[in-house]
């Protein structure tokens, strides 16, 4: 399995500001993504951060309010652009490693718990 | 809407016990099931999983199953023990790497 970490591990923000949240997985990964869970609900996907190019964003969720990179197998940064308390939750990311025989099993950092005021 | 349910936010169950956690489903192009455990500060742990073409899948003291005429998967962990405290998340997907997840159960399990 793959060890993830992400930085911070909680914020809080004052609202139209910007947050930047790290992600780096101990062993090369096939694919990285980011979910974002808000309170009492479940997990929702945000986009597939793709190396070397742009990210797939799900339905609901555009580019300018949540760029991603991943410049490399191993990183991947989310952004969460001019900030509303609407954007307090938890942003997970999540990895499916290379070379595993259970190709479906996505394994997931801490978590950031961001509250925005 | 929610293609993935879980409709029980929470459960208590004595120690030594079976607890038994349920998920409904509405997608029938769903073909692929898992269950995490997440305990509080953590980002979820897979648990166990189940493809379309089985109806049971066992690992140890945790056993899925699934009722795909009844669009229904439920974890059974026996027996409990205190460590199984957490929040249990049933997740499917469409032959992708894109997760429907659910809302979560949060199991108690009492010494």
């Amino acid at each position: 399995s793959a060890v993830i970490s992400q930085k911070p591990s909680r914020d809080i923000c004052q609202r139209g500001t910007s947050l930047t949240i790290q992600c780096q997985v101990d062993s090369q990964v096939t694919m990285m993504f980011w979910y974002r869970q808000q309170p009492g609900q479940s997990l929702t996907l945000i986009a597939t951060a793709n190396q070397g190019s742009e990210a797939t964003y799900e339905s609901g969720f555009v580019i300018d309010k949540f760029p991603i990179s991943r410049p490399n197998l191993t990183f991947s940064t989310l952004t969460v652009s001019n900030m509303s308390p609407e954007d307090s939750s938890i942003y997970l990311c999540s990895a499916t490693p290379s070379g595993t025989s259970g190709l479906h099993e996505q394994f997931f950092g801490p978590g950031t718990r961001l509250t925005v005021l | 809407d929610q293609q993935v349910k879980q409709n029980s936010p929470s459960l208590s169950v004595q120690e030594g016990r079976i607890s038994i956690l349920n998920c409904d489903y509405t997608n029938s192009m769903f073909d692929y099931f898992l269950w995490y455990k997440k305990y509080p500060a953590e980002g979820p742990t897979f648990l166990i999983s189940i493809s379309s073409i089985k109806d049971k899948n066992e690992d140890g003291r945790f056993t899925v199953f699934l009722n795909k005429s009844a669009k229904h998967l439920s974890l059974h962990i026996v027996p409990s023990q205190p460590g199984d405290s957490a929040v249990y998340f049933c997740a499917a997907s469409s032959g992708t790497y894109k997760y429907i997840f659910g809302t979560g159960t949060r199991l108690k399990v009492l010494a």
